[in-house]
């Protein structure tokens, strides 16, 4: 089945610079990749996601990256702010499939520091 | 639109209790439902898979006896935590997927609010 790997658990940014997360794959029929921002005690919220017919998508201060070859993809959140901090999930699935299970990935702490 | 609302939102109760959580899609069908389980600064586990009107698929290590699910209709699942012990105290998440308004094939995941598990 689908495994998925993200890097690093925590992470600590000065306001206003970027973050970066990276997660890997390892079923290559996996075609879809959303990435969740989860704060404490509530729900996972989509945020941003990627179809793997396209290698990047931009959303204001977020982007998403994405190689096949290598089944590595990538949240970028530029000029960070306070309410970005939270806990972030990249997640992969095979919309293909009958199940189309999301498989999530162990969550980056992400904090920003004033 | 595609709200999905999770009753109760917190449950204490003493250890050999059975407990129920409901996952209710309020403005739309949903065909597929998930389980996930997440502890405490852990990631989201997949716990089961439930079609309306047929049995759940169940994760590799997630005893189907223990955690009943049924998904009667297109709009309720339901997860019975039956004989909850303290290792059973979690946060637990059911998300909801809709067959309609897909998009390209690929269909959103709705999430739950949750509900926090305390087995004394």
């Amino acid at each position: 089945g689908e495994n998925v790997e993200q890097h690093p658990s925590t992470l600590s940014v000065q306001e206003g610079d970027s973050a970066v997360i990276k997660c890997t794959y390892s079923d290559s029929a996996s075609n879809y990749f959303p990435w969740y921002k989860q704060e404490l005690g509530k729900r996972p919220q989509l945020i941003i996601d990627i179809r793997s017919n396209v290698g990047e998508k931009k959303d204001q201060r977020i982007a998403v990256t994405l190689n096949k070859t290598a089944k590595h993809f990538s949240l970028h959140i530029t000029e960070t702010q306070p309410e970005d901090s939270a806990v972030y999930f990249c997640a992969a699935s095979n919309s293909r499939s009958s199940a189309s299970k999301i498989i999530f990935g162990s969550g980056t702490r992400l904090s920003i520091r004033p | 639109g595609a709200v999905v609302s999770q009753h109760p939102s917190w449950v204490i109760c003493k250890s050999g209790t059975s407990v129920k959580i409901e996952c209710r899609s309020l403005d739309f069908q949903a065909t597929t439902m998930f389980w996930y389980r997440q502890f405490p600064k852990q990631s989201l586990m997949l716990m089961a898979t439930s079609n309306e009107g047929s049995k759940a698929t169940y994760e590799q290590g997630v005893e189907k006896d223990k955690f009943l699910i049924n998904h009667a209709s297109l709009t309720l699942s339901t997860l019975t935590v039956t004989s909850a012990h303290p290792e059973d105290s979690s946060f637990y998440i059911c998300s909801a997927r809709t067959g309609q308004g897909a998009i390209n094939g690929y269909q959103p995941q709705h999430f739950g609010d949750g509900t926090r598990l305390s087995i004394l």
